[in-house]
Order: C-alpha cells, then sequence, then structure tokens
C-alpha cells in the first residue's frame, strides 16, 4: 500500500540555524513526492515536488531530493527564518491512484525563534 | 473566487446532529476533494470529484457521511448522526484536473466539534 512516515515534531529551531525534516514512504509502482506546508490560519499550500528518482525539488530555499533506494524525501533549509514557522507535511501520490489523490505523513510542527 | 473557501470556520455541534459543510472551489477548477484532519494523525482522504464522472468515495469512514457537488462547483460535505470521533478539521482542495502531479489548492479548513 501507500504511506507516508515523517519525524515527529514538534521541531523548535533558532533563527539561521540549519533544518532537516525527514520523510520516507512506502509505495505501489513509482510515485510522486511533494511537501506541502500550513503556515498559521493558513490552508496548506505545495512547497515542493519531485515526479521521478534523483529529482530535486527547491523552493523558498528549502530542497528535498527525490532517493529511490532509501525511498526518501527529507526536506532541507541551510538557513531558517522566524517565518518558516509552520506545519510541513510530506505526501506522496502513487501514480495510477485517483488523479490527485496524496497520502500524507502526520506533519511536522516547526517553530523558529529570533 | 482567490482561492478555496470553506464555510463555517468553526462548528460545534451535539452528538446525533447532522453537519454540514460546506467547500466553494477555485472557478475552473474541474477536480475537488475532501481530507480530513484529526489531532495527531495525517490527512485522511475522504472523497473526490472529478468533473461529471461519478465520485472516488473510497474513503468515506462510514456511511453517515456524504457529499455531493453541485453544478460542478460548490459541494457539501454532510455527516449524520455525529459522533465524538468526527471531531476534526475539514479541508476541502481543488485542482484543474488535467494532470496526476498537479498542485492541490486547499482552503483553510472547518473545524469540527462534537460534544
Amino acid at each position: 500500500g501507500n504511506s507516508v512516515t515523517q519525524m515527529e515534531g514538534p521541531v523548535t529551531l533558532s533563527e539561521e540555524a540549519f533544518l532537516t525534516i525527514n520523510c520516507t514512504y512506502t509505495a505501489t509502482g513509482y510515485p510522486s513526492l511533494f511537501w506541502y506546508v500550513q503556515y498559521p490560519g493558513e490552508g496548506l499550500q505545495l512547497l515542493l515536488k519531485a515526479t521521478k528518482a534523483d529529482d530535486k525539488g527547491s523552493n523558498k530555499g528549502f530542497e528535498a531530493t527525490y532517493r529511490k533506494e532509501t525511498t526518501s524525501f527529507h526536506l532541507e533549509k541551510g538557513s531558517v527564518q522566524v517565518s518558516d514557522s509552520a506545519v510541513y507535511f510530506c505526501a506522496l501520490n502513487s501514480r495510477g491512484s485517483t488523479l490527485g489523490r496524496l497520502y500524507f505523513g502526520r506533519g511536522t510542527q516547526l517553530t523558529v525563534w529570533p | 473566487g482567490a482561492g478555496v473557501s470553506q464555510s463555517p470556520s468553526n462548528k460545534v455541534t451535539e452528538k446525533g446532529k447532522d453537519v454540514e459543510l460546506r467547500c466553494d472551489p477555485i472557478s475552473g477548477h474541474t477536480a475537488l476533494y475532501w481530507y480530513r484532519q484529526s489531532l495527531g494523525q495525517g490527512l485522511e482522504f475522504l472523497i473526490y470529484f472529478q468533473g461529471n464522472s461519478a465520485p472516488d468515495k473510497s474513503g468515506l469512514p462510514s456511511d453517515r457521511f456524504s457529499a455531493e457537488r453541485t453544478g460542478g462547483s460548490v459541494s457539501t460535505l454532510t455527516i449524520q448522526r455525529t459522533q465524538q470521533e468526527d471531531s476534526a478539521v475539514y479541508l476541502c482542495a481543488s485542482s484543474s484536473g488535467r494532470s496526476t502531479n498537479e498542485k492541490l489548492f486547499f482552503g483553510s479548513g472547518t473545524q469540527l466539534s462534537v460534544l
């Protein structure tokens, strides 16, 4: 079946610290992988995605590389800001599944202090 | 509209009552999804509409849950005889419906509390 496991939160960092949020998956077929972010009081929004092995998704200083050999899609940022405080969700869409249907992890709360 | 709109933003109800949650998708989006986010859990897929096709209801947890989409636009999720375990944030999302890897646009959700 399809599932996503991401690291438990909450994660608390100081501004300019390095961020890693781990995400691993199981999937039938060849999934596409996503990171969504939910800022306080807002809806989820796509942060980045990768559609095939070794692809790197990037946006707003965040990066994640699709690693088929380790079935992982870890989110990284070299220097976090207070404005990055949010809940981050790893997700997959397994080809052949419902168009657009995403399987989500439980989310990781990130808090960045100035 | 500018984004996906959901109403109400908060709903408190008594156990056994019926509730209706509304979603207005982005204009022109043919695909519409409902997800549920329970405390400490990930997002659970509930139902999916795509154009005029029969909806994929495979994620609905029981027959107390139903959803409809009128005129290919607004959708209503109905929960009958609510139970305390139905308490969650109900999220609606829409997309253009053109590809399997497209971005979903989410509303801010309806926080449902069943007392």
